[in-house]
This record gives structure tokens, C-alpha cells and sequence, in this order.
């Protein structure tokens, strides 16, 4: 059980791109899904919280308008990386969890951009 | 951000060995989480902590939730090459958001 599911799982883009992606959970319905970026050989930094049909909550320093979060349903949330640019290659990963249990999390997504 | 203080930063053993690493916060945390990342995958859930002393196995894998709240350890007995990876400790913050702050992650090799 608690199975999370994100797609694609690798992308390669050109500059000035934007990118969704998508998490779902599979076998639950989420009440909340989170998203996180990671750089090589580091930790796991949160970019924003989202709730189903509500605004995401962003971490400082996280754009919003660069980063859209869409939180349609229970069970799939979206991570729209607009205009991307070389800086913004790196590993995303989103969780989702149910109630107060502990997250799941995707097997992420690699966005490289040319 | 903030993140935790994870101890080693890595590790080389032999297999057949135990291993122990733990993490150190500055600030109480009411869940502690313990997760195992592969190359290339998320993160995996290998044990939760509620309650602080909690003692906590999962197979080969012991877990302990630090009595003051601010720390963590993770022993592993036995080591296979399958227990290679990074580890990473996460604590749930407090406000109500649900939100972790993860560790800066032990990588693990094993030798066979």
C-alpha cells in the first residue's frame, strides 16, 4: 500500500521551456502532497506544501510564479516549472500522505534543461 | 533551509557488520522518520517514531527516538550490499503542516 506515483520520470528540455509534472497517489487519497527539489550528493529541500483545492504554500525563497502547484484532486497534484532555464536542472520529488500518517514518496522526476 | 545534522556523512563497512548512525536537531521534534534513497528513486519509509525513548525494529533495522526530543539513531545489524544507499533522518515539524526537515543523509557502501 501507499503507493505514490510521478511522471515523467526523466525529462530533457530546451531553455525557455515549461514542464509539468505529475504526482499521484495511487491506492489513497492524499490530504496533503509536498514538493521537494534535490541537488547531486544533498539533502531533500521542501519547496511547498499543497492541499487538495487550495492554494499551495511555498517555502521562502521558493517562487510561485516560476513553480506552479495545481492540487485538482485527492489523489493528484502538478508541478509546472515555467520558462525553465539551465539553473533549474535538478531532481523533483513530491510526497503525499493521509491524515497523520507518514509521507510517501514518488521515485521522482530528473528535469535537465538545455 | 533548516536541515538536521546527520552523523557519519558516509560510511564504508564490510558485510556482516552492524552499523549505527544518528541525527541531532536543535530545535523538538514530535515524529521522528527514518528513510533509505537509491540512486535515481525517492525516498523509502523505513521506520516511524512517536514518542520520545520509542524503540522501534523493522528486520535487521532498530530505531530509537532520543528522550529529549532532539535526536535520533538508526542501527542496522548484519549488513548486506542490498543496504546500500543514503539515509535519511526527517523530523516532523511541530506547527501543524505536517512538513519534514530532513537530515543531510549517511551514505552507506557495503563490501562484500
Amino acid at each position: 500500500g501507499a503507493v505514490v506515483s510521478q511522471h515523467p520520470s526523466w525529462v530533457i528540455c530546451k531553455s525557455g521551456t515549461s514542464v509539468k509534472i505529475e504526482c499521484r497517489s495511487l491506492d489513497f487519497q492524499a490530504t496533503t502532497m509536498f514538493w521537494y527539489r534535490q541537488f547531486p550528493k544533498q539533502s531533500l529541500m521542501l519547496m511547498a506544501t499543497s492541499n487538495e483545492g487550495s492554494k499551495a504554500t511555498y517555502e521562502q525563497g521558493v517562487e510561485k510564479d516560476k513553480f506552479l502547484i495545481n492540487h485538482a484532486s485527492l489523489t493528484l497534484s502538478t508541478l509546472t516549472v515555467t520558462s525553465a532555464h539551465p539553473e533549474d536542472s535538478s531532481f523533483y520529488i513530491c510526497s503525499a500522505r493521509l491524515g497523520g500518517q507518514p509521507q510517501h514518496f514518488g521515485d521522482g522526476t530528473r528535469l535537465s534543461i538545455l | 533551509g533548516q536541515q538536521l545534522n546527520q552523523s557519519p556523512q558516509s560510511m564504508f563497512i564490510q558485510e556482516g557488520e552492524d552499523v549505527s548512525m544518528n541525527c541531532t536537531s536543535s530545535s523538538i521534534f514530535n515524529t521522528w522518520l527514518w528513510y533509505k534513497q537509491e540512486p535515481g528513486e525517492g525516498p523509502v519509509l523505513l521506520i516511524a517514531l512517536y514518542k520520545a525513548g520509542e524503540l522501534t525494529s523493522n528486520g535487521r533495522l532498530t530505531a530509537q527516538f532520543g528522550i529529549t526530543r532532539k535526536d535520533s539513531f538508526l542501527n542496522i545489524s548484519a549488513s548486506i550490499p542490498s543496504d546500500v544507499g543514503i539515509y535519511f533522518c526527517a523530523g516532523q515539524d511541530r506547527s501543524g503542516t505536517y512538513k519534514y526537515i530532513f537530515g543531510t543523509g549517511t551514505r552507506l557502501k557495503v563490501l562484500a
